[in-house]
């Protein structure tokens, strides 16, 4: 199956500072999803990015479809002691037939935040 | 408010036993979706289904049942036959973000422990 790699795979930082992590893929995609997870929960999304080149923001957060179309990262600005949790990258492939089907989840960062 | 709830949120079982666990929806979403969490891992799918009474496997449903008889509710049975049940599942459903493009909402999750 496809195939995410998400880096890094943890981040300790302090509060106030900036945090990226990234995704990547072996294949095309056509829409690229970040969601954070809080312990025990589910997963909530924060961005979704469908054409190539976007750049999006919510708030402290921004993401960026790849060029390629082949990755993704997301960035977080002045990080605060909420923001601790897993951050998941999810992919779509490009493919034909219906758009239902399957995403493909990255392997998560878990971010910690001293404050 | 709308949303997913899945139940029981702790699960204890005994080697040897089925277990069912329950998602319903009020989102009126066509499409629901079973994904299981370990630790260190991207979440994985078990089950999906696109409409009532029709779903496919996904990628690790052996040890896995499904059932769609409403459009509201897509329980999970965890039976005997899988071998390493205790993880974290989510049931997740599916809605179209502001291009078009699927994204998933997801439930709190249920913790399955087998003793």
């Amino acid at each position: 199956g496809q195939q995410l790699n998400q880096s890094p795979q943890s981040m300790f930082i302090q509060e106030g500072e900036d945090v990226s992590m990234n995704c990547t893929s072996s294949s095309i995609f056509n829409t690229w999803l970040w969601y954070k997870q809080d312990p025990g929960e589910g997963p909530v999304l924060l961005i979704a990015l469908y054409k190539a080149g976007e750049l999006t923001s919510n708030g402290r957060l921004t993401a960026q479809f790849g060029i390629t179309r082949k990755d993704s990262f997301l960035n977080i600005s002045a990080s605060i002691p909420s923001d601790v949790g897993i951050y998941f990258c999810a992919g779509r492939p490009r493919a034909g037939g219906t758009s239902y089907g399957k995403l493909t989840f990255g392997q998560g960062t878990i971010l910690t935040v001293h404050p | 408010d709308g949303g997913i709830t899945q139940s029981p949120k702790y699960l204890f079982r005994k080697e040897g036993q089925n277990v069912t666990l329950s998602c319903e929806q009020n989102l009126n979403h066509d499409a629901m979706y079973w994904y299981r969490q370990d630790p260190g891992q991207g979440l994985r799918l078990i089950y999906y289904s696109q409409i009532v009474n029709d779903f496919q496997k996904g990628d690790i449903a052996e040890g896995y049942s499904v059932s769609r008889e409403k459009k509201e509710s897509f329980p999970l049975t965890v039976t005997s036959a899988q071998k390493n049940p205790t993880a974290f599942y989510l049931c997740a459903s599916e809605w179209k973000g502001a291009s078009g493009a699927n994204v998933l909402t997801f439930g709190a999750g249920s913790r399955l422990t087998v003793l």
